[in-house]
């Protein structure tokens, strides 16, 4: 079994404000890490993944995740935050083959001017 | 064109009365998904098809039911809605394990549902 923790429900910040954002996971397998993000009214996209390789993951927006597989944690990140970056973030495990994936509970990051 | 797609978009009924949720894919993934999104709660598994023949519960399967027409469609079913229903839901896709075992999953636009 697998299951997810987002350690924060609300996260408000002021724009240009550094900004981190806390997941972690449990399971009994290897695991791949993904950060999806819902923008208001939308559904959701994904914003990036861990699968392999490199701990630290980067999307092309600016926010980066590290897998720490020893504090089972995947937290996302990001400097310097924009008015645009508010939307909900959810993390998800994937953990077998067989890929149901497990999201966590959901941040809402708002972002004030 | 999106290659996901949910219909309809916004849907309100009454207590008791059936609705469909259709959910249309161009990706050509064999596996679909329907979870549903409550605030605080995160997404949560309903059902899932691996393919046309293989269709699975979920965390919270009662109340719905689903049926893949084909392998671009997977419909949701409420057969007597209730008002803890209203929700907004999502179809996903994802391609087969030999070519994604991790599992990276395509979202639709959602499907607001409010049960009177």
């Amino acid at each position: 079994a697998q299951s997810v923790t987002q350690l924060d429900s609300q996260v408000p910040v002021f724009e240009e404000a550094p900004v981190e954002l806390r997941c972690n996971y449990s399971s009994s397998v290897s695991v791949y890490l993904f950060w999806y993000v819902q923008y208001p009214n939308q559904g959701l996209q994904l914003l990036l993944k861990y699968l392999s390789g490199s701990t630290l993951v980067k999307s092309i927006n600016g926010f980066e995740a590290e897998f720490n597989k020893s504090q089972t944690s995947f937290h996302l990140r990001k400097p310097s935050v924009h008015i645009s970056d508010t939307a909900e973030y959810f993390c998800a495990v994937s953990g077998t083959s067989y890929g149901k994936l497990t999201f966590g509970q959901g941040t809402i990051l708002t972002v004030h001017p | 064109d999106a290659d996901v797609t949910q219909t309809p978009r916004n849907r309100i009924t009454k207590t008791g009365k059936r609705i469909m949720l259709e959910c249309s894919q161009t990706k050509g993934h064999d596996r679909m998904y329907w979870y549903r999104q409550d605030p605080g709660l995160g997404l949560r598994l309903i059902y899932y098809s691996f393919d046309v023949k293989d269709i699975n519960k979920g965390e919270i399967s009662d109340g719905y039911s689903v049926s893949r027409q084909a392998q671009a469609k997977f419909s949701l079913s409420l057969e007597s809605a209730i008002p803890n229903q209203t929700a907004l839901y999502f179809c996903a896709t994802s391609d087969f394990v030999g070519r994604a075992p991790y599992n990276e999953q395509f979202f639709g636009p959602g499907t607001r549902l409010t049960v009177l």
